[in-house]
């Protein structure tokens, strides 16, 4: 079974410019999360998704960040414009209906905006 | 109420030890307690979990232990070897609803040969 991917892995902008992030879950899970991992800390949740719809995006910086997760499957996270403090590991994961509370990672995308 | 606390933030071992790893979190209605293990450039991998309804899970070399009273959840990795050197982070979470994960702050752990 293929794993989460991610891409681009890497990314480096400067502040004001945009950026997006692609992300395709696990084949089959209906969950897709969107976490942000700010060097030396734990990753925050910023969006779930389950299915095409929005579950909990409390944490997202509405006026900068958007997420779309279209046709139920996968995932654009974009950043418009970007400030400094938006430098992280953006992590995508995903988890089944049978099994919910078990959430996979794919590798990440590192960003830095300088 | 939606913390986790996580410590120490680092711990060295010698090969074949034992690296304990110490989780706080104060919202009793978490029911879910899963470690990752994240290497550099990776993202975090499912170690092992618990329910707040048994005390102790062992999967070979990995234990948590739990305490529902004291709220509180450790990591045992007995016999410590290199290759376990990496960033553990403790989380918890709601298992009914599949809802997010609360992250603590994590451990780098170093094995020394």
């Amino acid at each position: 079974e293929a794993g989460v991917a991610q891409s681009p892995r890497y990314k480096i902008i400067e502040k004001r410019q945009s950026v997006a992030f692609w992300c395709n879950p696990i084949s089959g899970h209906a969950t897709l999360y969107w976490y942000q991992q700010i060097l030396g800390q734990g990753p925050k949740l910023l969006i779930q998704f389950q299915n095409n719809g929005v579950v909990d995006d409390s944490q997202l910086p509405k006026d900068r960040f958007s997420a779309e997760r279209l046709k139920g499957v996968d995932s654009t996270l974009k950043i418009q414009p970007a400030k400094l403090e938006d430098s992280a590991v953006y992590l995508c994961a995903s988890s089944s209906n049978r099994r919910s509370y078990e959430q996979y990672f794919g590798p990440g995308t590192r960003l830095t905006v300088t | 109420q939606q913390q986790v606390k996580q410590s120490p933030q680092s711990l060295i071992v010698q090969k074949g030890g034992i690296s304990i790893i110490n989780c706080a979190y104060e919202n009793t209605a978490f029911d879910y307690f899963p470690w990752y293990q994240q290497f550099p450039g990776k993202g975090p991998a499912l170690l092992i979990a618990i329910r707040p309804d048994v005390s102790e899970k062992k999967e070979g070399r990995f234990t948590i232990s739990f305490n529902k009273s004291a709220k509180q959840f450790s990591l045992h990795i007995m016999d410590s070897q290199p290759g376990d050197s990496a960033t553990y982070f403790c989380a918890a979470s709601y298992q009914t609803s599949g809802s997010r994960l609360t992250f603590g702050e994590g451990t780098q752990l170093t094995v020394n040969p």
